[in-house]
């Protein structure tokens, strides 16, 4: 069965620290696998995606993941965070049997705060 | 280009009413997908529409369904409104099918309220 865990509802970080969302997910298939940051007030945006080449991945504003298929995980990471990324995070799976259509399931989200 | 756009931006029903959103998908994009998002959770798959037919549905009853137009633009119609469906609409497209591995772009979204 598919299904995608975000274990930290909340994560709040100080401006100028290392961030890190966890994601656990796992997948009857070769899933593919996204971030999305929704700020208030407006659409989702793709972070980055993995889907089957590179095991770490490079999104837009300094963030990456790291594809890792042993402990089914992929978790968000970023250097040094900055105000601006307070926002809510979603982890999301899509996995596809044969010719059917994707099937995408989105995580319950993480809340990232900046603390100036 | 321009991106995803949903209609109206926010709304308010009663209960046993029915209700139709609209989305225009990105310039280009063949596929339309709606989810539902309620307070503090993650949006849950309600269908997916390519090429004007039904590609995939996610666990919600009949009384949500769906259109899929020649321009590719989309409709969600719900209807016997419920107090829980109170919930922000997301439509989301894609250019090729909603394969496994295709970002989707999504729009602002709905907020309905059912009172």
């Amino acid at each position: 069965a598919q299904s995608v865990t975000q274990l930290d509802s909340h994560v709040s970080v100080s401006e100028g620290t290392p961030v890190l969302l966890r994601c656990n997910y796992s997948s009857s298939y070769s899933p593919s696998l996204f971030w999305y940051v929704q700020h208030p007030n407006k659409g989702l945006q793709l972070l980055l995606k993995y889907t089957s080449a590179a095991t770490l991945v490079k999104g837009i504003n300094g963030f990456e993941a790291e594809f890792k298929k042993s402990e089914t995980s992929f978790h968000l990471t970023k250097p040094s965070a900055h105000m601006s990324d307070a926002a809510e995070y979603f982890c999301v799976v899509s996995e596809q049997k044969y010719s059917s259509a994707s099937k995408i399931i989105f995580g319950s989200g993480t809340r990232l705060s900046i603390r100036p | 280009e321009t991106g995803v756009t949903q209609s109206p931006t926010h709304l308010i029903k009663t209960r046993g009413q029915q209700v139709t959103l609209r989305c225009s998908s990105q310039s280009g994009h063949n596929t339309v997908s709606w989810y539902q998002q309620a307070l503090g959770q993650g949006p849950q798959f309600i269908f997916q529409y390519y090429r004007e037919e039904e590609n995939g549905r996610g666990n919600f009853p009949p009384r949500f369904s769906g259109l899929q137009f020649p321009n590719y633009s989309s409709e969600l119609n719900v209807n016997a409104l419920e107090l829980d469906d109170s919930a922000l609409y997301l439509c989301a497209s894609s250019p090729e099918g909603g394969g496994r591995q295709e970002t989707q772009y999504f729009g602002p979204g709905t907020r309905l309220l059912v009172l």
